[in-house]
């Protein structure tokens, strides 16, 4: 069965920091993986895609990649600001509908 | 804007009784999914639906319902056999593509948190 556990749970940090958000899955056959970003009492608003014939995506000051050899993920966030402080989701799927979420990393980024 | 709307924002049951949640999108999105959000978990896969008329069950699907009428609207139904209901619900929707799923973001509605009278 497909387990995704990220690494930090929980994470503080002081503005201006780069940091990395970790995603591992317990079978590498990952085919699509996707990053998330939550809000308290929201829902979830996509930050990265790497689909299956990718490695990497980038976005501003975010940046995503996948080893699919290994199934383990990194989020990359630079220059952190308070903003940013939310929960990071990561979640993959191996070729069907079916994405299997990681429990989260809280962030927070202080001013 | 194109978006998902859940409704309500906060809903409560009482013991013995089905309720529904409301997800309504404007995005032509053909697939859409019902997720569970329980803390320090990860969301859970409640149904999913790939084209009107058609859904399968999740890994939580026992104590659930669907229906699939129109391509916009996906209500889930928590009946009375779901005994613990109490959980912050998602709505997602997505672009299928005819192949391997999955290769087209999420998008998410902003949930709806059920509780017990």
């Amino acid at each position: 069965k497909q387990e995704v556990t990220q690494i930090p749970a929980a994470l503080s940090v002081p503005e201006g920091e780069n940091l990395v958000l970790n995603c591992s899955f317990t079978d590498s056959a990952i085919y699509n993986l996707q990053w998330f970003r939550q809000d308290p009492g929201k829902g979830l608003t996509s930050l990265l895609l790497i689909q299956s014939s990718q490695r990497e995506q980038t976005s501003g000051r975010l940046n995503a990649s996948l080893d699919k050899s290994s199934g383990r993920s990194t989020l990359y966030i630079a220059a952190s600001q308070p903003g940013d402080s939310a929960t990071y989701l990561c979640a993959g799927t191996s070729g069907t509908y079916k994405y299997i979420f990681g429990t989260g990393t809280r962030l927070k980024v202080l001013a | 804007d194109g978006g998902i709307t859940q409704s309500p924002k906060y809903l409560f049951r009482k013991e013995g009784q089905n309720v529904t949640l409301s997800c309504e999108q404007n995005l032509n999105h053909d697939a859409m999914y019902w997720y569970r959000q329980d803390p320090g978990q990860g969301l859970r896969l409640i149904y999913y639906s790939q084209i009107v008329n058609d859904f399968q069950k999740g890994d939580i699907a026992e104590g659930y319902s669907v229906s699939r009428e129109k391509k916009e609207s996906f209500p889930l139904t928590v009946t009375s056999a779901q005994k613990n209901p109490t959980a912050f619900y998602l709505c997602a929707s997505s672009i299928t593509t005819g192949g391997y799923g999955g290769n087209q973001p999420q998008h998410f509605g902003d949930g709806t948190r059920l509780s017990i009278l």
